[in-house]
């Protein structure tokens, strides 16, 4: 069963805007894990957030985590139209990751 | 930083045919392989797990006679899907890393099967 589950499941915003994905999970974590997919292709470590943080930054992405609610988010400010892609939230150790669903996210130019 | 090569990039297979895909550590030896399927518009879902020298571990429900895997080197993994049908066809991703550098994905490969 899937371990993580984000939303919205689709996203389309304007070139420049702020993205902001959530991804909510069931059971505790040690860590929670970011991938972008692009068309077709593999996937990309963003970012890794571990339970004892709140929060985490990396260039234009900011990354939330709330383990009472067993909660993250990803926040991609200033969009730009290279952004469009999929992006998944996973969660367990690197030798099982449970990905989420995934969120398509648009950006318009 | 590492690097993981995964070839073919796309294949089209016909009904009953076996397809080999390969997953390569570049940079890196990989004592673990990992080997997930994607459907469109879906999440990946972990199939198995490729261990150097020994057997890989399949998920439930994942055929290990279907969907044979080799990891006769530190370097390389192998997926074969064996006797294709249509409804194997799918996004095959692997990934690969040591526990202490973490894991990289390969870039997919796309399976059709006709």
């Amino acid at each position: 069963s899937q371990q993580g589950e984000e939303d919205p499941q689709a996203l389309s915003i304007q070139e420049g805007e702020n993205a902001t994905m959530n991804c909510s999970y069931k059971t505790s974590i040690n860590n929670l894990q970011w991938y972008r997919q692009n068309s077709g292709r593999g996937l990309v470590h963003l970012i890794l957030i571990r339970s004892n943080e709140r929060e985490k930054h990396s260039g234009r992405l900011r990354v939330t985590l709330d383990t009472s609610k067993k909660s993250s988010s990803l926040l991609i400010t200033a969009s730009r139209a290279a952004d469009t892609a999929s992006y998944f939230c996973a969660t367990g150790p690197n030798s099982k990751l449970t990905f989420g669903k995934g969120i398509t996210l648009s950006v318009r130019p | 930083g590492a690097v993981v090569s995964q070839h073919p990039s796309w294949v089209i297979c016909k009904s009953g045919t076996s397809v080999k895909i390969e997953c390569r550590s570049l940079d890196f030896q990989a004592t673990t392989m990992f080997w997930y399927r994607q459907f469109p518009k879906q999440s990946l879902m972990l199939m198995a797990t490729s261990n150097e020298g020994s057997k890989a571990t399949y998920e439930q429900g994942v055929e290990k006679d279907k969907f044979l895997i080799n990891h006769a080197s530190l370097t390389l993994s192998t997926l074969t899907v064996t006797s294709a049908h249509p409804e194997d066809s799918s996004f095959y991703i692997c990934s690969a890393g040591t526990g202490w550098r973490g894991y990289t994905f390969g870039s997919g490969t796309r399976l059709t099967v006709v």
